[in-house]
């Protein structure tokens, strides 16, 4: 069965510090890959997505993730993180071609941003 | 404004009893979907409907049922053979590249 980890599951940073968020996916097709952002008391919302092409893909507020098909991963990384990206962040794959549009989450990393 | 709407936000019911949480969307989507969210294990889906009166059972479906008997609408009801229903549950649907966009959620209390 397809599945998707998070390895980590809480990370605390200062203001300022670099962020990469570890995803890996266990399946050997093509896929569509997600990185969604629940900010406290907030919907869940779509940070950025890759479908094809650049490897590298810019999301919204300085977001940005790169996939890379040999390791089945697509981490998810900021280069100086505020306070606002206190949040929880889930990493979710959908198998291309697959008889529906299910996505597998990840179970989050919780990210507490320090001022 | 397009988007997703769930009620109530916040739902209290006691063992035994049934209860309903609505999900509507006016994104002329077709496919909608229902999570559970419990902490530290992420979204589990609970049932999807990728059509009108259609829908197949997700990764929990056990102790809930649903109905799509419009497009735009997807109620889950949580029946007393949920074993733990108490959880954040969350109604998705599913765009046009394949995201999904979600609604703020219900949070179900079991007292």
């Amino acid at each position: 069965a397809q599945s998707v980890s998070q390895h980590n599951h809480h990370v605390i940073l200062s203001e300022a510090a670099s962020l990469e968020l570890g995803c890996n996916y266990s399946y050997g097709g093509t896929v569509n890959l997600f990185w969604y952002v629940q900010y406290p008391g907030q919907h869940l919302q779509l940070l950025l997505k890759y479908f094809s092409g650049d490897p590298l893909v810019k999301g919204i507020k300085g977001f940005e993730a790169e996939f890379i098909k040999s390791k089945f991963s697509f981490n998810l990384r900021k280069p100086s993180v505020q306070w606002s990206d206190t949040a929880e962040y889930f990493c979710a794959v959908k198998s291309y071609g697959g008889a529906t549009n299910k996505l597998i989450f990840g179970t989050g990393t919780l990210l507490a941003v320090q001022p | 404004d397009g988007g997703i709407t769930q009620s109530p936000k916040y739902l209290f019911r006691k063992e035994g009893q049934n209860v309903t949480l609505s999900c509507e969307q006016n994104l002329n989507h077709d496919a909608m979907y229902w999570y559970r969210q419990d902490p530290g294990q992420g979204l589990r889906l609970i049932y999807y409907s990728q059509i009108v009166n259609d829908f197949q059972k997700g990764d929990i479906a056990e102790g809930y049922s649903v109905s799509r008997e419009k497009k735009e609408s997807f109620p889950l009801t949580v029946t007393s053979a949920q074993k733990n229903p108490t959880a954040f549950y969350l109604c998705a649907s599913t765009g046009t590249y394949n995201e999904q966009f979600f609604g703020p959620g219900t949070r179900l209390t079991v007292l």
